[in-house]
């Protein structure tokens, strides 16, 4: 099956410093690749829709300047959390359609755990 | 509109016996319905995923009953085992497009050897 990987798999950083979360497609491209969002015990969500070759649409109250997605090419799309505050500490997960293999499921990275310190 | 609601939040269930997971959507426009499961510090994996086309969908121990008219389904799992224990999420979302998926609240659970 297609497989998601992200990297890393987990960060600490100080207060105001920048963390850059890659989500990899390793063996299909992925045209559109979704960033979610989970806090401890709590559900998935969804953060923003990442297109390659344009521009991400955010989901109603993220903020689109402190968390930066870019989807340069079908296989790498990357989430940048700017200006991090212990506030933004979570559990961020990535998932990828393989539209071109004839299936519509997402599949989800491993995740990344981040701790704003 | 967007909701999908999950019930119960954990549950706790003998080996060998059924689990069973509900959830209700409000958004007559969703038409893919999936079921993922997640292990502490992992991602989600899909289990299984049913369409409104069918009312039942198997696939080995996991079935998923749908119940359009009432806007509800639902996740079996029989002879449910200790590696079965883990969050249990239901989702929904259009099939075509963009598919956005709206996640249920998950449900923890487990499974008493």
């Amino acid at each position: 099956g297609a497989v998601v990987s992200q990297h890393p798999s987990w960060v600490i950083c100080k207060s105001g410093t920048s963390v850059k979360i890659e989500c990899r497609s390793l063996d299909f491209q992925a045209t559109t690749m979704f960033w979610y969002r989970q806090f401890p015990k709590q559900s998935l969500m969804l953060m923003a829709t990442s297109n390659e070759g344009s521009k991400a649409t955010y989901e109603q109250g993220v903020e689109k300047d402190k968390f930066l997605i870019n989807h340069a090419s079908l296989t790498l799309s990357t989430l940048t959390v700017t200006s991090a505050h212990p506030e933004d500490s979570s559990f961020y997960i990535c998932s990828a359609r393989d539209l071109a293999g004839g299936s519509y499921e997402q599949y989800f990275g491993p995740g990344t755990r981040l701790t704003v310190t | 509109q967007q909701q999908v609601k999950q019930s119960p939040q954990s549950l706790i269930v003998q080996k060998g016996g059924i689990s069973i997971i509900n959830c209700a959507y409000e958004n007559t426009a969703f038409d893919y319905f999936p079921w993922y499961q997640q292990f502490p510090g992992k991602g989600p994996a899909l289990l299984i995923a049913i369409r409104p086309d069918v009312s039942e969908k198997k696939e080995g121990r996991f079935t998923i009953s749908f119940n359009k008219s009432a806007k509800q389904f639902s996740l079996h799992i029989m002879d449910s085992q200790p590696g079965d224990s883990a969050t249990y999420f239901c989702a929904a979302s259009k099939y075509q497009g963009a598919q956005k998926l709206v996640f249920g609240q998950g449900t923890r659970l487990t499974i008493n050897p």
